[in-house]
Order: C-alpha cells, then sequence, then structure tokens
C-alpha cells in the first residue's frame, strides 16, 4: 500500500501573504506527482503534472517543485488571494501500483 | 481538456436503496475512472471503467456494491447498491486523455444516506 502525505491538514493565510504546503510520496519506483485544486461545488482541476527530480512548474501565482530522490514536493502560492481558497490534493503515480494515490489534501481559507 | 457532465449533483437516500450516477463525456475517452471520498479521507479509486469490458475493481470494491456500466466512449454509470449510512461520500468520475496534463473531473455527486 503506497501512502501520500499532505501537510498541513488545512491553512488559514491573510489575503496577500504568501504560502507553501507539502505532498510526501513513496521515491520507489515513481513515475509522476500531480496537484490538484478542489473548490466547493466544483470539479478539480490538475495545476500540475511533474516528472522529472528538480522540476520546478509554475501557473500564475502558483507554483511546484519536485525531489524524487526523497519523496517530496512543494506547492508555493504567491500573494494570496480569495479565489485561492480551496483544498489542495496531490496524487502519486508509482510503476507497480498503475493507479493514482491521492493524498488527503490541504484545505486553504484566505482571509480578506 | 474534456467536460465531463455528472449528475445528480447530491442527493439524500434512504438505507437500502440503491443509486445510479451519470457521466457523460463531451469526447470518446477510452478509460473512464470512479472515486470517493469518504468525510475526512482521500480520493480513492473504486473501478475503471472500459467500453466493451467489465471494470476493473480496486481491493475492497466489489461489482455486487458498485456495479458500472460503459456503452460507450462517451458514457459511464456507477450505481452505489443497497446503499448503507456508511456509503456517505463524495463520488466523482474522471477521465486521462494524456498522462501529461492530469485527470478530468466531473462536479462530484454528495451522497448523503440516512
Amino acid at each position: 500500500i503506497l501512502n501520500v502525505e499532505q501537510s498541513p491538514q488545512s491553512l488559514h493565510v491573510q489575503e496577500g501573504d504568501s504560502t507553501n504546503f507539502t505532498c510526501s510520496f513513496p521515491s520507489s519506483n515513481f513515475y509522476a506527482l500531480h496537484w490538484y485544486r478542489w473548490e466547493t461545488a466544483k470539479s478539480p482541476e490538475a495545476l500540475f503534472v511533474m516528472t522529472l527530480n528538480g522540476d520546478e512548474k509554475k501557473k500564475g501565482r502558483i507554483s511546484a517543485t519536485l525531489n524524487t530522490k526523497e519523496g517530496y514536493s512543494y506547492l508555493y502560492i504567491k500573494g494570496s488571494q480569495p479565489e485561492d481558497s480551496a483544498t489542495y490534493l496531490c496524487a502519486s503515480y508509482n510503476f507497480g501500483n498503475e493507479k493514482l494515490t491521492f493524498g488527503t489534501g490541504t484545505r486553504l481559507t484566505i482571509i480578506p | 481538456s474534456a467536460v465531463i457532465s455528472q449528475k445528480p449533483s447530491r442527493d439524500i437516500c434512504q438505507r437500502g436503496t440503491s443509486l445510479t450516477i451519470q457521466c457523460q463525456v463531451d469526447s470518446q475517452v477510452t478509460m473512464m475512472f470512479w472515486y470517493r471520498q469518504q468525510p475526512g479521507q482521500s480520493l480513492t479509486l473504486i473501478a475503471t471503467a472500459n467500453q466493451g469490458s467489465e471494470a476493473t475493481y480496486e481491493s475492497g470494491f466489489v461489482i455486487d456494491k458498485f456495479p458500472i456500466s460503459r456503452p460507450n466512449l462517451t458514457f459511464s454509470t456507477l450505481t452505489v447498491s443497497n446503499m448503507s449510512p456508511e456509503d456517505s461520500s463524495i463520488y466523482l468520475c474522471s477521465v486521462e486523455e494524456d498522462r501529461a496534463t492530469g485527470l478530468f473531473f466531473g462536479s462530484g455527486t454528495q451522497l448523503s444516506v440516512l
């Protein structure tokens, strides 16, 4: 059984502040790491798919890094806005498991 | 990017009854995935639905409890049978167009079983 863990479980951030949270995943037989944003009453939306050690990806104010050797990824949000309030999910794809394994998510609330 | 229409968006059901959830995709896809998220838990894969063959179920999930239909490449249904309060969850369907873009999800079905 593969474990994907995210921390913190929830987070309150003042509007305008920057923040980050962590995803840890099994490093053995690693293939890909996914980040999703899930807003209330909407579909989860893919943010990043990352495969290479040292990868850094950016979409607007959101960026992510990947360390496949030690099995962790960070998601960064710069200058938080109310519309960033959502649950952020990461998921790992490892050979031999043949499916995405999700973490429980980090629930982010931006305080105006 | 694929657009998925999922319904119902929510339902409140009595114990012992069944609910069928539908997903319609705006393009043809080989595999559709059914997930659920129980309160406080991670998204968990129930099964993979392939057109023209039986669905592939993950450990802990069985066809009698979660029968799946996949009549064509754009549509699938998941039935939650003989429901109990433990089935109260969010159920999501999803598709993958290619591995570089990640999954596309339906908007989810919030199920509450009394």
